[in-house]
């Protein structure tokens, strides 16, 4: 049973592509972010929602845009993909916010190559 | 400048053998900080999580340490296995805020 999953693992596609990662965490978990982990695999946080109320929005292009239907999911669309877009995209999720000394459970991620 | 630095950057050392890394932080106000441990292809698992009172903490054969008043941790693994090699990565939550602060991560390469 895993804790937290991302769909695709994989996504390759050409540059001006509209794309979706969906992910969802069974965990019961109130907090669930979105991180970019780029080639010198430094991560950064993107996004961050807690109740389904958005509480992080790092200075990510408005091309990305996270979607919480409901606290178990967090999906993240992107627009007019670009090269830079490539990376690996990770979904996590927490109790609470990470001020409260509470552990985040990643998914496996999402490889994103684009053409 | 990223408020997290970690080294060394990568090391290599022989199965059995013990090793440290090393993590600085100028994150403030401090609430905690974590080593998690990520392994190829895989997402970063937690290890340890300490707050400013703790000095120690362990998990096993990994222990991590907090000077907060340095602002510096380390984490220490014993007894070195092959299932070691990953990335450890130390990151430090700002109090009052929902944020991280991610180091780059140090690579250990576990040989036998």
């Amino acid at each position: 049973d895993t804790a937290v999953s991302q769909t695709p693992k994989y996504l390759v596609t050409q540059m001006g592509n509209d794309k979706s990662i969906k992910c969802e965490q069974n965990l019961g978990h109130d907090t669930m972010y979105w991180y970019k982990q780029d080639s010198k695999k430094f991560l950064k946080i993107m996004f961050s929602y807690n109740n389904k109320e958005l509480i992080i929005n790092e200075t990510v292009p408005n091309r990305f845009s996270p979607k919480s239907p409901d606290k178990a999911h967090l999906n993240l669309h992107i627009n007019s993909l670009e090269l830079g877009d490539s990376a690996v995209y990770f979904c996590a999720s927490s109790q609470s916010g990470t001020a409260y000394n509470q552990p985040q459970h990643f998914g496996d991620g999402t490889r994103l190559s684009i053409l | 400048k990223n408020q997290v630095e970690q080294s060394p950057q990568s090391l290599i050392i022989l199965e059995g053998k013990n090793c440290t890394l090393q993590c600085n932080y100028t994150v403030s106000p401090f609430s905690n900080l974590r080593w998690y441990k990520q392994d190829t292809g895989r997402g970063p698992v937690s290890l340890t999580i300490m707050t400013f009172s703790e000095n120690t903490k362990s998990n096993g054969r990994y222990t991590a340490t907090l000077d907060a008043d340095t602002k510096q941790s380390s984490l220490h693994i014993t007894a070195s296995q092959l299932s070691d090699s990953a990335s450890y990565i130390c990151v430090v939550s700002e109090l009052y805020d929902y944020k991280l602060s991610f180091g780059a991560g140090t690579t250990v390469t576990v040989r036998a």
